[in-house]
């Protein structure tokens, strides 16, 4: 069975921190890994997408994924409170034509 | 804009009866998904469709079914609530499929079974 694991939180950083994120998958099989962002009450909405390993970078916004680990990151810097928000990590395996998504990581940014 | 809209946004049901969530497109995206998400579940896959007429199932697909009768609208049926299916559920659309499955979420129902 596909896997997504995620930590749930909540993680606390401080304003201005560097918040990381981690999420392990089951198969290495994997072809690619996305990032959710989800507000209470609202619905994800994607923020990054990696497939590659190494870092990809777009804004304050890292994602890191490493294959061989079957470990996928994100990194927030120079947090804010309108960070504060569940994220989810999502997997496509190859060969498979949908999302598994992980159970998600509540994150707290603290002014 | 282009946008996918989900009506109603809450539901509220007694056990037994058919009920049915709507979901509609303007992005044109072939596919389509139904989500369901839980407390300590996570987001958890119930129907999905890659073009008119055509329906699978998902990770949780038992007591929904789906129709795809036009590229923009997606409505997912209860045949007989239960409570199990008290849930908040995500409509979703994507362009592509595979690597490239990059979804994008309506804004929910929120289902209440009685």
């Amino acid at each position: 069975q596909k896997e997504v694991e995620q930590n749930s939180g909540p993680l606390s950083v401080p304003e201005g921190a560097i918040a990381s994120l981690n999420c392990t998958y089951s198969d290495r099989g994997s072809q690619s890994f996305f990032w959710y962002r989800q507000y209470s009450g609202k619905s994800p909405e994607l923020i990054m997408f990696i497939y590659s390993n190494g870092d990809k970078e777009d804004g304050r916004f890292t994602a890191q994924l490493n294959k061989a680990s079957q470990y996928v990151s994100l990194l927030i810097r120079d947090s804010q409170p309108s960070d504060s928000a569940t994220y989810l990590c999502a997997v496509n395996w190859a060969g498979f034509s949908t999302l598994t998504f992980g159970k998600g990581t509540m994150l707290l940014v603290s002014p | 804009d282009a946008e996918i809209t989900q009506s109603p946004r809450h539901k509220i049901t007694e056990t037994g009866r058919q009920v049915t969530l709507a979901c509609h497109q303007t992005w044109n995206h072939n596919n389509m998904f139904w989500y369901r998400q839980d407390l300590g579940h996570g987001l958890r896959l119930i129907h999905y469709s890659y073009g008119v007429q055509d329906t699978n199932k998902g990770e949780v697909s038992d007591g929904y079914s789906v129709s795809r009768s036009n590229t923009e609208d997606l409505p997912l049926t209860l045949e007989s609530a239960a409570s199990s299916q008290t849930s908040v559920y995500f409509c979703a659309s994507s362009e592509k499929t595979g690597a490239d499955e990059k979804l994008f979420f309506g804004s929910g129902t929120q289902l209440s079974v009685l």
